[in-house]
């Protein structure tokens, strides 16, 4: 079955330094691959997303990148803050663009 | 109302009892997805509504779970005889799904506790 896996599960940098959270996936045919943030007891919020015919996008101190040939895609935060501290679940759509299969999380912490 | 909204917030039912929990998408998303979340865990995923197709249930744990989504808004997660390994929050989301994938916007979440 459809399978997203996700790396490290637990995370910890000083204030300052760059985060990087790496997903694999399963579903050759899987088109959309959204990350969300988890802050401590509220919901998962969108932060930025990537679609298959793109390689690279960037917002702000957040950037996404796909290799569809390896269907590995990783998350980078550069100058992390405190207010990073969160856990953070990639995603994969299976085939047909619409289920959405999560990885295991990584929790992010950012030491001030 | 602007969000995805689920009831209750917060749900104590003793071991054994069953439990209704309900969702309130957002208005026009087709896409209707029920997550359970285990403490400190990560997104397990249980079923998937799109609009009038029959729904992926393969996610669900065992046969005392079941869902249902009437007229393709309002969605019930019912929970048999419930047993304390069902404790957990369980998250609804939904998506307005234009085919090539789209955000999900969660709930808040209904914290089951079994006792």
């Amino acid at each position: 079955g459809e399978n997203v896996e996700q790396h490290p599960s637990t995370l910890s940098v000083q204030e300052g330094d760059s985060a990087v959270i790496k997903c694999t996936y399963s579903d050759s045919a899987s088109n959309y691959f959204p990350w969300y943030k988890q802050e401590l007891g509220k919901r998962p919020q969108l932060i930025i997303d990537i679609r298959s015919n793109v390689g690279e996008k960037k917002d702000q101190r957040i950037a996404v990148t796909l290799n569809k040939t390896a269907k590995h895609f990783s998350l980078h935060i550069t100058e992390t803050q405190p207010e990073d501290s969160a856990v953070y679940f990639c995603a994969a759509t299976t085939s047909g663009g619409f289920k959405t299969i999560f990885g295991a999380g990584t929790r992010l912490f950012v030491k001030a | 109302g602007a969000g995805v909204s689920q009831s209750p917030s917060n749900k104590v039912t003793e071991k054994g009892k069953d439990v209704e929990l309900r969702c309130d998408p957002i208005s026009g998303h087709t896409a209707l997805y029920w997550y359970r979340q285990s403490l400190g865990q990560g997104l397990e995923f249980l079923i998937y509504f799109q609009g009038n197709s029959a729904p992926d249930k393969s996610g669900l744990p065992s046969d005392r779970f079941s869902a249902e989504r009437t007229g393709g808004s309002v969605s019930t997660l019912t929970i048999q005889r419930t047993q304390q390994e069902d404790s957990a929050v369980y998250l609804c989301a939904s998506s307005p799904n234009s085919g090539s994938g789209t955000e999900a916007f969660f709930g808040q979440g209904t914290r089951l506790t079994v006792v």
